[in-house]
């Protein structure tokens, strides 16, 4: 049983391409997360969505547009990538302080 | 706002000897403070957190961490590591409200040589 589900595992994808990157959480938890760790390993938070409101809204380019339709679930589309958006992206979700990410989508663009 | 600090980025270490991961925060509110551990192409899992009470917390594989307030510290400890222990190591830190945001360090690589 996976806690913290993403998919796809792996995107490569050309520049100006739109992807999504689904994830789903399986523990109940009212909060979840996007976060983006670039090439130096460097974790930065994008998006917080408790209960499929948006709560945390970070320096994130209007390409990327988060989607909750119910609090299992936080979708993370990008429009238009470039070659900077390549990284790996980290869904997670918590619950009175315990944070459970998943395995991460590691984004290739070309 | 918050901030982590972890001073070393990289640490190698001879396997079975001792190690300790230097973490400091920063932050104008009572925090939460974590370490995960993030394997070679894998995600990060947690290793251990301190929420309250006893400022040594016990991990997973024999790791444990003490909070120290006074210095702002957080600093990750194991007795004897093994090749096995090898991975990114990040410190965290969270404010103590729900749906509150955890904020990372920028990681310290522990090299284990045999």
């Amino acid at each position: 049983d996976t806690a913290v589900s993403q998919t796809p595992k792996y995107l490569v994808t050309q520049m100006g391409n739109d992807k999504s990157i689904k994830c789903e959480q399986n523990l109940g938890h009212d909060t979840m997360y996007w976060y983006k760790q670039d090439s130096k390993k460097f974790l930065k938070i994008m998006f917080s969505y408790n209960n499929k409101e948006l709560i945390i809204n970070e320096t994130v380019p209007n390409r990327f547009s988060p989607k909750s339709p119910d609090k299992a679930h936080l979708n993370l589309h990008i429009n238009s990538l470039e070659l900077g958006d390549s990284a790996v992206y980290f869904c997670a979700s918590s619950q009175n302080y315990g944070y459970t990410f998943g395995s991460g989508t590691r984004l290739t663009v070309v | 706002a918050q901030s982590v600090t972890q001073l070393d980025s990289q640490v190698p270490v001879f396997e079975e000897a001792p190690v300790e991961l230097r973490c400091n925060y920063s932050s104008s509110v009572s925090v939460y403070l974590f370490w995960y551990v993030q394997y070679p192409n894998q995600g990060l899992q947690l290793l251990l957190k301190y929420l309250s009470g006893s400022t040594l917390v016990k991990g997973i594989n024999g790791f444990e961490a003490e909070f120290n307030k006074s210095q702002t510290s957080f600093h990750l400890r194991k007795p004897s590591v093994h090749i096995s222990d090898t991975a990114e190591y990040f410190c965290a830190v969270s404010e103590r409200s729900s749906a509150s945001k955890i904020i990372f360090g920028s990681g310290t690589r522990l090299s284990i040589r045999p």
